[in-house]
């Protein structure tokens, strides 16, 4: 079955940039997996900030911008603010299925 | 763009099929852009993603889910459809719909309790 790999949780200090990934264990991933990048707060609906690998939402803060890196989904957020302190989930499609990746907690500290 | 509001019971009993309704504005369910997607949260846990329908009737389910889950569209109320059978405790969750391009409804939380 496939698997989409975050990491579990990361730290950016205020102004500092971060990278989160999203990897599959089918092998590297490419724009034909179509990621997404979710945004999560607590008691909140998801808000998706990226979809098909780089592609921003008019609510997208510009902060925020996704690629591919070393064979896996990334997104990057360069000058952290406070308010993004967040559950982020990436998906990718697979065999023609959705799949989530577990998420990453991203402390702004 | 894209507005998406769930509707559906918030109870429903173990055995039974829960079923849920998101209603489409902005665009039409007929709409070649979209593929509308069912995905549910169980409390305090990560994101699953259920299935998918495209209008012309393609589907895509999770495996994990697919003997149980049956997807939808109904083209004359712009809505499209979640059925899930033999439901258990475990089905507890928010359900949210959603569509490509990553429009979400706000959530319907789901309570499968006797």
């Amino acid at each position: 079955q496939a698997v989409v790999t975050q990491e579990p949780s990361l730290t950016v200090s205020p102004g500092g940039t971060v990278t989160l990934t999203c990897g599959s264990n089918t092998g590297a991933v490419t724009s034909g997996h179509y990621p997404y990048w979710f945004q999560q707060k607590p008691g909140q609906a998801p808000r998706t900030l990226i979809y098909e690998t780089t592609n921003k939402h008019s609510w997208t803060p510009a902060r925020f911008s996704g690629s591919l890196l070393g064979g896996k989904a990334a997104l990057t957020l360069s000058g952290a603010q406070p308010d993004d302190e967040a559950d982020y989930y990436c998906s990718l499609s697979l065999n023609y299925a959705g799949v989530f990746g577990g998420g990453t907690k991203l402390t702004v500290l | 763009q894209v507005q998406l509001q769930e509707s559906g019971p918030g109870l429903v009993k173990p055995l039974e099929t829960l079923s849920l309704t998101c209603t489409v504005s902005g665009d039409s369910v007929t709409s070649g852009s979209y593929y509308w997607t069912w995905i549910r949260q169980p409390p305090g846990k990560g994101l699953e993603w259920i299935g998918h329908i495209h209008y012309s009737g393609g589907t895509s389910y999770n495996p994990s889910l697919k003997s149980r889950v049956t997807i939808s569209v109904e083209t004359s109320k712009n809505q499209f459809s979640l059925k899930l059978t033999s439901v258990t405790t475990a089905d507890t969750a928010v359900y949210y719909c959603a569509t490509t391009k990553g429009y979400w409804g706000q959530g319907s939380l789901v309570t499968v309790s006797s």
